[in-house]
């Protein structure tokens, strides 16, 4: 597709599960970058990658988070025991420059830990 | 650390009236300045950005902003609102340098809804 794929686009996990977002950004998009919108609120950055090199993951929250992008192209957010404080609106990002180039952004993954 | 600041939550305008959702930012170096618009459900979509040069960039939509460096705003405008920007906006700010500064930092977002 033209745009950055997103899925599922719908996670509902019960607490202490492990989910698994995917991210498929544009072909071609050296960058790619993840942040977490919670409602009513802008969207906080967690993670970037340069092709397959994890350049920042300052934003992770907690060490339940995960991210890869094994071969610079789709890339996958990992939480692992899924807690009620990380319902949230997960969104991806690519970029086909780090810096002076605008993201382009999936729909997101809405993710709702019961 | 890089930051923005969006005064506004919300700003209601009349159809065909002039709109304006302002936004400041701090970085440490010389900033690149986005704006975003979001509507339900939807990822942000780009409308406009700053990098360098004229002051005044025009971007989608007849949406465009002024960067005013001495008063570190980048305010959105446009001459003549429709009911169909009603939207979620959102600035955003990076900073030049490289290295984890290659992060975009986003502002809470303003919400304008244009009336008939």
């Amino acid at each position: 597709g033209a745009g950055v794929s997103q899925s599922p686009r719908y996670k509902v996990a019960k607490r202490g599960q492990d989910v698994a977002l995917r991210c498929d950004p544009i072909s071609g998009h050296v960058s790619l970058f993840w942040y977490q919108q919670a409602l009513g609120q802008g969207p906080e950055f967690l993670t970037y990658f340069q092709n397959e090199a994890q350049l920042d993951k300052s934003g992770l929250p907690s060490d339940r988070f995960f991210a890869e992008r094994p071969e610079g192209s789709v890339s996958t957010l990992k939480i692992q025991r899924t807690q009620q404080e990380d319902s949230a609106v997960y969104l991806c990002a690519s970029s086909l420059t780090g810096f002076a180039g605008e993201l382009f952004f999936g729909e997101g993954s809405r993710l709702t830990v019961l | 650390a890089q930051s923005v600041a969006q005064p506004e939550d919300q700003v209601n305008v009349a159809e065909g009236n002039p709109l304006t959702v302002k936004c400041t930012y701090s970085v440490s170096g010389n900033p690149y300045l986005f704006w975003y618009v979001q509507y339900p459900n939807r990822g942000l979509q780009f409308l406009l950005k700053y990098i360098t040069g004229d002051n005044l960039v025009k971007g989608s939509y007849g949406f465009e902003a002024e960067f005013n460096k001495s008063q570190t705003s980048f305010h959105l405008k446009k001459p003549s609102a429709l009911v169909s920007d009603s939207a979620l906006y959102f600035c955003a700010v990076r900073d030049r340098g490289g290295g984890t500064a290659s992060k975009l930092t986003f502002g809470t977002g303003t919400r304008l809804q244009v009336t008939l």
